[in-house]
């Protein structure tokens, strides 16, 4: 059954670094997104991308964070500065259609220490 | 902005019971989901509905639309069903993302 893969599982990176989370979204889907859940918090959208750009985006999703479909495979979330409250698990999703099942990945486990 | 609430939070049965888990939402959506988390923290789609009931092995989901709200039930619960069972909806209006509700824990004991 096709999946959505995300690596790495778990990333550890110091405050003020540099961090890019890959995503490979299921081959036929059109439609990709990034969601995050906090330790103990409900899971939050940050940002939708289809035809090589951003369709939507929350308030979340400032200059620090941006999105990428380098090539026709993976699709990744950089986060230019790291702060402590970044901590947090980062879901990658995809979807064939905008209103049709969204298929989520294990998730990266980002640690900012 | 749509505002998901889901009971009961948590929640523990005996294995063989029937469990209903609810979701209630503010506004008119496109879609509703019912997701699956395990402890490791991944998440499972159960099922995508925007009208009537839907049915997957031991898992029932229901809609109404008019009452914005929406049920999840499964029959003959065993351990291997212990995850937090979360609800998400898609705004009216050709919204693309999810609000997610916060969850309710199962935990379902032999």
């Amino acid at each position: 059954e096709p999946e959505v893969t995300q690596t790495p599982s778990h990333q550890v990176t110091q405050m003020g670094q540099e961090v890019i989370l890959r995503c490979v979204p299921i081959s036929n889907h059109l439609y990709f997104y990034w969601y995050r859940q906090i330790l103990g918090q409900k899971v939050e959208f940050l940002v939708s991308f289809y035809n090589n750009e951003i369709s939507e985006k929350s308030e979340i999703f400032d200059d620090q964070f941006s999105v990428e479909r380098p090539d026709g495979s993976n699709f990744t979330l950089k986060i230019r500065s790291t702060k402590l409250e970044d901590s947090a698990m980062y879901f990658c999703a995809s979807s064939n259609l905008v209103n049709t099942e969204a298929f989520f990945g294990q998730g990266t486990r980002l640690t900012v220490v | 902005k749509n505002e998901v609430e889901q009971s009961p939070q948590n929640l523990t049965a005996q294995e063989g019971e029937f469990i209903t888990i609810n979701c209630s939402y503010s506004v008119g959506i496109s879609a509703l989901h019912w997701l699956q988390q395990h402890p490791g923290g991944g998440i499972v789609s159960l099922f995508m509905l925007s009208s009537g009931k839907k049915k997957h092995g031991r898992l029932i989901a229901t809609i109404n639309i008019q009452e914005k709200h929406s049920s999840l039930h499964i029959t003959a619960s065993h351990p291997r069903d212990s995850a937090v069972y979360i609800c998400a909806v898609r705004d009216q209006g050709g919204s693309e993302k999810l609000v997610f509700g916060k969850g309710t824990k199962l935990t379902v004991n032999p």
